[in-house]
């Protein structure tokens, strides 16, 4: 069965400090590998990983994959109060069919405080 | 460019009936999935249409149904209603095969 896990499961930490978030998944034909940030709703595309070691960075935000040990970190530098929100990893897998649904892991909530 | 637009938003309905969502995917978006958010079970792949046809199709009973039209708009149903199927129900479009999906606002489903 295909699973993704994400670390923690909630952080709580002050506005300018640097966070880390992981996901770990077991998925087999894994194709791509993806972030996304849930505040309210609709969960806010931030990054998709489909090559090792190529570090993806959009702002204060950057993450890297590592498809040998099958984890992807998410690091968010310099924390503001509008950082708060799950933080969604999901994993694309290669079908037959065409594209699989995405297997999401639980989410980190986190939470910056002023 | 315009989001991914679901509606309605907001839906209460009565244990039994019918209920049918909608989601408008970003316009040239072919593919629209579907997936299912409650809070035990976190996100869950419903199912996945691609130029009308329905190409994936996630561990949900039959009950739970859907369709895409010509112009890539997607409905999807669910039949004899449970309780358990209060949900935030969230439509994803995307350009094409193994490209990122943008998600839209969701249809916040309660079912008593």
């Amino acid at each position: 069965e295909d699973k993704v896990v994400q670390s923690p499961l909630s952080l709580v930490v002050h506005e300018g400090d640097t966070v880390t978030l992981n996901c770990s998944y077991e998925v087999t034909n894994f194709r791509s590998l993806l972030w996304y940030k849930q505040e309210k709703k609709a969960p806010t595309f931030l990054f998709m990983l489909t090559s090792s070691g190529i570090e993806k960075k959009s702002g204060r935000l950057s993450s890297i994959l590592d498809k040998k040990e099958l984890f992807s970190i998410l690091n968010i530098t310099a924390t503001q109060t509008g950082d708060s929100a799950v933080y969604l990893c999901a994993v694309q897998k290669y079908s037959g069919g065409g594209a699989d649904g995405l297997t999401f892991g639980k989410g980190t909530h986190l939470i910056i405080q002023p | 460019k315009a989001g991914v637009t679901q509606t309605p938003r907001y839906l209460i309905k009565t244990r039994g009936q019918q209920v049918t969502l909608s989601c408008s995917p970003i316009s040239g978006h072919r593919s629209v999935s579907w997936y299912q958010q409650t809070p035990g079970q976190g996100l869950q792949f419903l199912f996945e249409y691609f130029s009308e046809t329905q190409r994936n199709k996630g561990n949900f009973p039959g009950r739970f149904s859907g369709r895409q039209f010509s112009n890539s708009r997607s409905e999807m149903n669910v039949s004899t209603l449970e309780l358990g199927d209060s949900a935030l129900y969230l439509c994803a479009s995307s350009l094409a095969t193994y490209t990122e999906a943008f998600f839209g606002q969701g249809t916040r489903l309660t079912v008593v």
